[in-house]
């Protein structure tokens, strides 16, 4: 185990669904990430907050909406989704954020299916 | 542009085989590279760092090879197993602290 739990770990939501996607890291690490991995593309960050603050947001659609309530818990809601967003959202975590030979380490992710 | 590209994409060896993945950046300027590996319906697991500085790492069967004058790496696995079976991603970070992620070799270790 990494330290990085990620629940569900498969979900499969209706377009007009809304749902959230969890995570929680028991590392005591200060960064938190959402990555998205689809089928034969690299990882790409999403989301990236460092000490519960959002300090990166790479241009993702306003129907993925992040939260970090605090530094061990981080939430991806999502509402209103298209079938191209299917794919495995993964959260890591690392000491801080994206520094020189920081490891991030990764949750087993939540296979998202949009119907 | 910041670019990972990995060859090959996919390989199949026999248990006990070696084998070699090899990933070529552009990315600049140039802090350091990583080799992760992804099991499949898992997240990736760092296998080893390496700085500007380090053209040699190893971590078990695995032994991570850097030359930053032509900016090719390459992850060798010795006497392969089973287990071996997953996708080996390459990820190299800039001073700005950027990752840059590969598109993975898929490596299928047969009995």
């Amino acid at each position: 185990e990494t330290g990085v739990t990620q629940t569900p770990r498969h979900l499969v939501m209706g377009m007009t669904n809304k749902k959230s996607l969890k995570c929680e890291q028991h590392l005591g690490h200060n960064a938190m990430y959402w990555y998205k991995q689809s089928a034969k593309k690299p990882l790409e960050l999403m989301f990236v907050y460092s000490l519960e603050e959002r300090v990166e947001n790479n241009s993702v659609p306003s129907r993925f909406s992040p939260e970090c309530p605090n530094s061990s818990h981080l939430f991806l809601h999502l509402h209103t989704l298209q079938p191209e967003d299917s794919a495995l959202y993964l959260c890591a975590s690392s000491r801080n954020r994206h520094s020189t030979n920081e490891k991030l380490f990764f949750g087993s992710g939540t296979q998202l299916s949009v119907l | 542009k910041n670019q990972v590209e990995q060859s090959p994409q996919s390989l199949i060896i026999l248990e006990g085989k070696n084998c070699t993945l090899q990933c070529n950046y552009t990315v600049s300027p140039f802090s350091n590279l990583r080799w992760y590996k992804q099991d499949t319906g898992r997240g990736p697991v760092s296998l080893t760092i390496m700085t500007f500085s380090e053209n040699t790492k190893s971590n078990g069967r695995y032994t991570a090879t850097l030359d930053a004058d032509t900016k090719q790496s390459s992850l060798h696995i010795t006497a392969s197993q089973l287990s071996d079976s997953a996708s080996y991603i390459c990820v190299t970070n800039n001073a700005g602290n950027m990752l840059t992620f590969g598109g993975g070799t898929r490596l299928m270790v047969k009995p």
